[in-house]
């Protein structure tokens, strides 16, 4: 069935890094992806987003790059902090979403941050 | 920006009872909301979608009769876990959508529920 899962469930990183966290998906269909951070007890936190008709976006410290061709999808935080010490999830919208549609979740990484 | 309101944060209830979860957008009008139940270490799992007015659908292997959806206004949906057991132990987290492109989706702050 759809999926969308992450290559690694812990990265760890040293302050002042640059951070990769990656993600595949399976439905070669789907037009919308999202990145979260979810911190201990918390709800997730929208970082950045993108469409299918882009292949990189870019937003403050975060890139997200798309790759339609091996349906993969990756976020770089940069000079990587003890606060973006976290677990996070891609999210993929339905084909033709208008961001109205479910969010199916992938597996998600702990980002540990080493000072 | 938009903010959405889950109550409460946390919740212990005993074995057989219910316990109700309120989501509230607080400075737009939610066409759509969406629970979702998390384990510990485990990725979030869509358990049901809520438009206002309408039935809720739920996601294959969710007791609708079990977890009571009500979307009665465009600011507001609860969430009730009824004749609540251990096993239902878990973060229950509200998202909140428009329902128009380009908004995307809020989530709440969760609600930690422990059964005993």
């Amino acid at each position: 069935g759809e999926s969308v899962g992450l290559h690694l469930p812990t990265l760890s990183v040293q302050e002042g890094d640059n951070s990769i966290i990656n993600c595949a998906y399976s439905n070669s269909a789907s037009d919308y992806f999202i990145w979260y951070k979810q911190e201990s007890g918390k709800g997730p936190q929208f970082i950045i987003d993108i469409r299918s008709n882009m292949d990189k976006r870019q937003g403050q410290r975060v890139t997200v790059l798309l790759n339609k061709t091996v349906k993969h999808l990756s976020l770089q935080i940069a000079a990587t902090q003890p606060g973006d010490s976290a677990v996070y999830f891609c999210a993929e919208g339905p084909a033709g979403s208008s961001n109205t549609g479910k969010l199916i979740f992938g597996q998600g990484t702990t980002l540990q941050v080493k000072p | 920006g938009a903010v959405v309101s889950q109550h409460p944060s946390r919740v212990i209830c005993k074995s057989g009872t219910s316990v109700k979860i309120e989501c509230r957008s607080l400075d737009f009008q939610a066409t759509t909301m969406f629970w979702y139940r998390q384990f510990p270490k485990q990725s979030l799992m869509l358990m049901a979608t809520s438009n206002e007015g309408s039935k809720a659908t739920y996601e294959q292997g969710v007791e609708k009769d079990k977890f009571l959806i009500n979307h009665a206004s465009l600011t507001l949906s609860t969430l009730t876990v009824t004749s609540a057991h251990p096993e239902d132990s878990s973060f229950y987290i509200c998202s909140a959508s428009r329902g128009t492109a380009g908004y995307g989706y809020t989530f709440g702050s969760g609600t930690r529920l422990t059964v005993v």
